[in-house]
């Protein structure tokens, strides 16, 4: 079994500010855990993925994230917000032998203000 | 060139009808995927087809059913529509139906069942 928290459907920031978008996953075997984004209108786009090799893991657009095991926490984070960035940005966990199947979170909206 | 093409982009329909929609991935990727994302904008897998033999059958009404001619191609048929299944659906595709994959999005089809 294996599920996906993402705290605060909402989240607002200023151009130039941190952005911090938290995910929590739980697994019952060992995770694999990616961030998509989704502008409007469009379909999903892989941001990063962590796949058991760094815990930090680069992305595209200045994104990046970490993987606590200890916190069972893949939070995304962007040292420098930008216009475009506001989007909406799904959180999904899969595992092991799951086929491809992914569980996703309820997403998070970013909004940035000018 | 578009990697994942969905057709047609928004679909009106009465209640009772029945509908299709299509899916073309030139990517030359194994799996293909169908998501259903609701108003809420949570996003559910309901079926994957690994090399046109399905693999991931979520608990959907079986008034869906998909079919994959082709490993380029995923078609979803509804039948007897029902207002809930109003919704946006998104075809994805994977180079395997592996758990690490990348999974690369359609733009989506929007249904609405007056």
């Amino acid at each position: 079994a294996q599920s996906v928290t993402q705290l605060g459907s909402h989240v607002s920031v200023s151009e130039g500010a941190l952005v911090l978008l938290r995910c929590n996953y739980s697994s019952s075997v060992p995770p694999y855990l990616f961030w998509y984004v989704q502008y409007p209108n469009q379909g999903l786009q892989l941001l990063l993925k962590y796949t058991s090799a760094a815990t930090l893991v680069k992305g595209i657009n200045g994104f990046e994230a970490e993987f606590k095991k200890s916190e069972t926490s893949f939070h995304l984070t962007k040292p420098s917000a930008h216009m475009s960035d506001a989007a909406e940005y799904f959180c999904a966990v899969s595992g092991r032998g799951n086929a491809g199947k992914s569980t996703f979170g309820d997403g998070t909206t970013l909004t940035v203000k000018p | 060139d578009t990697a994942v093409s969905q057709t047609p982009k928004y679909l009106v329909t009465q209640m009772g009808n029945d509908k299709s929609i299509k899916c073309e991935q030139n990517l030359g990727h194994d799996t293909m995927y169908w998501y259903k994302q609701d108003s809420k904008k949570f996003l559910k897998i309901m079926f994957s087809y690994n090399n046109k033999e399905l693999i991931i059958n979520e608990t959907v009404p079986n008034r869906f059913s998909p079919k994959s001619p082709d490993k380029a191609h995923l078609n979803l048929h509804i039948n007897s529509l029902e207002l809930g299944d109003s919704a946006v659906y998104f075809c994805a595709s994977s180079q395997q139906a592996t758990s690490t994959d990348t999974q690369y999005f359609g733009p989506g089809t929007r249904l609405t069942v007056l």
